[in-house]
């Protein structure tokens, strides 16, 4: 079975700053991806960073970079120089396989940006 | 627009009653799935179809509970005699293909409150 496993329910970080969002996941397949997703209060699921088990390299999407630690089995989010409109609930996922179907979800992290 | 649609946004119903909801993913996609999310709580898995093809539920999904894709397009989930425990928001996404690397593009969700 696949988890994942979000230990900060709730993080607060000065605007400008960098923030990092933890995420560790366990499965026995070799072939998965982590994906990273922001859902601000309306509601709405934006997909932010996207990572396969197999890459060589952490991935970067603008002011998103993946901390990928695969013996660690860690896919941590790192947001530099945050802002206002940042603050929001960052959901780490998985989908597992070669035919992957369903995401895994952890429970999600509340990012607080102060100004 | 061209990203996934979901109808109604919000639908407040009496215990229960029948509810359907309706999604129209992303024309080319041919993967369709569809999450509930509570509140605080990342969404999980109900089930998913590659065109027609239901491909999987979860445990999640009762008895009340029932998808259709009809011709590879839009789906609808229906959920018969609503519960309290059926309040929820209801995602739908689409995707490309089945491989880990294709991410999942999210709709805006149905609201569910069941009173």
């Amino acid at each position: 079975a696949q988890k994942i496993t979000q230990t900060q329910p709730g993080m607060f970080v000065q605007e400008k700053e960098a923030v990092t969002l933890d995420c560790t996941y366990d499965t026995s397949d070799p072939s998965y991806g982590l994906f990273w997703y922001k859902q601000p209060s309306s509601g709405e699921m934006i997909f932010l960073i996207y990572q396969g088990s197999y890459d060589q390299q952490n991935a970067t999407e603008g002011r998103y970079s993946l901390n990928f630690q695969k013996a660690r089995k860690s896919a941590n989010l790192v947001i530099s120089a945050s802002q206002l409109g940042d603050s929001a609930m960052y959901f780490c996922a998985m989908r597992v396989g070669t035919n992957a179907g369903k995401s895994t979800f952890g429970d999600g992290t509340t990012l607080t940006v102060k100004p | 627009d061209t990203g996934v649609s979901q109808d109604p946004r919000h639908k407040i119903t009496k215990r229960g009653q029948n509810v359907t909801f309706r999604c129209d993913p992303i024309s080319e996609h041919n993967r369709l799935y569809w999450y509930r999310q509570t509140l605080g709580q990342g969404p999980e898995f109900l089930t998913y179809f590659q065109n027609e093809a239901q491909l999987e539920k979860s445990r999640l999904l009762s008895d009340r509970f029932s998808a259709e894709r009809p011709k590879g397009s839009f789906s609808t989930l229906e959920i018969q005699r609503t519960e309290q425990g059926d309040s929820a928001m209801y995602l739908c996404a689409s995707s490309l293909q089945g491989t880990a690397s294709y991410e999942q593009y999210f709709g805006p969700g149905t609201r569910l409150t069941v009173t």
